[in-house]
């Protein structure tokens, strides 16, 4: 099977301006979750997904968005970047393991958002 | 709420050696799951191993195994044999209860020295 494909690998903006992360997902897995990882605050959970639901949300202001289509695929919006926006953009595909709700994840290689 | 704490910020091992990372957490949930994952400079994170809660026998993956003490929260994890390939950073998660998303500690930096 193919892995969790994150495009663009590298992205370039200016504050002001908005950015959209596409993450396709391991075939069959229908949960998306979505990670920001800087130095400085580790990695932080944005939002999850799953069948075109968001079902779970982090701590983040609403200039973060995100959605998934029908086929899974999912997508993240960042309006009106600013200069800590900068960060490693990470998507996760999820396998549901045990009973109550849990998953194991499994990352792409990431998107690189430098905000200048 | 669920905390992941790492206190190694880095690490050192000769290659070959054995070296023991640790992790601690916090949780009030009894049905949990816990994992290391890899994140080598090439920034793929990649699942090494996990441990469900209710297990008692630890998990064991080649070189890699865990050691669980449910009572103390902790979850370190050992790398025997260790090989060039492996100097990464590694991340402690935990993921419990009805949420879906992982809780990461902050990371050790691991080095293999040849």
């Amino acid at each position: 099977k193919a892995g969790v494909t994150q495009t663009p690998r590298y992205l370039i903006k200016t504050r002001g301006q908005q950015v959209t992360l596409s993450c396709s997902p391991i075939s069959g897995h229908r949960s998306v979750s979505w990670y920001q990882q800087t130095p400085g605050q580790g990695l932080q959970f944005l939002f999850e997904y799953f069948s075109e639901t968001q079902r779970n949300k982090g701590n983040f202001p609403g200039r973060f968005s995100g959605r998934q289509f029908s086929n899974s695929r999912s997508e993240m919006n960042v309006s009106t970047l600013e200069l800590g926006d900068s960060a490693l953009y990470l998507c996760a595909s999820s396998l549901a393991i045990g009973t109550s709700g849990q998953y194991i994840q499994y990352f792409g290689a990431g998107t690189r958002l430098s905000v200048l | 709420a669920q905390t992941v704490t790492q206190s190694q910020p880095e690490m050192s091992v000769q290659e070959a050696e054995t070296v023991t990372l640790s992790c601690t957490y916090d949780t009030s949930e009894s049905d949990y799951y816990l994992f290391w994952y890899k994140q080598p400079p090439s920034r793929q994170m990649i699942l090494v191993i996990r441990q469900e809660a209710y297990k008692q026998q630890n998990a064991t993956e080649n070189r890699f195994s865990v050691n669980f003490q449910k009572a103390a929260k902790s979850f370190s994890l050992k790398i025997s044999d260790s090989q060039l390939g492996d100097a990464a950073m590694y991340f402690c998660a935990y993921t419990g209860g009805s949420q879906g998303n992982l809780i990461f500690g902050k990371g050790t930096k691991l080095s293999v020295k040849p």
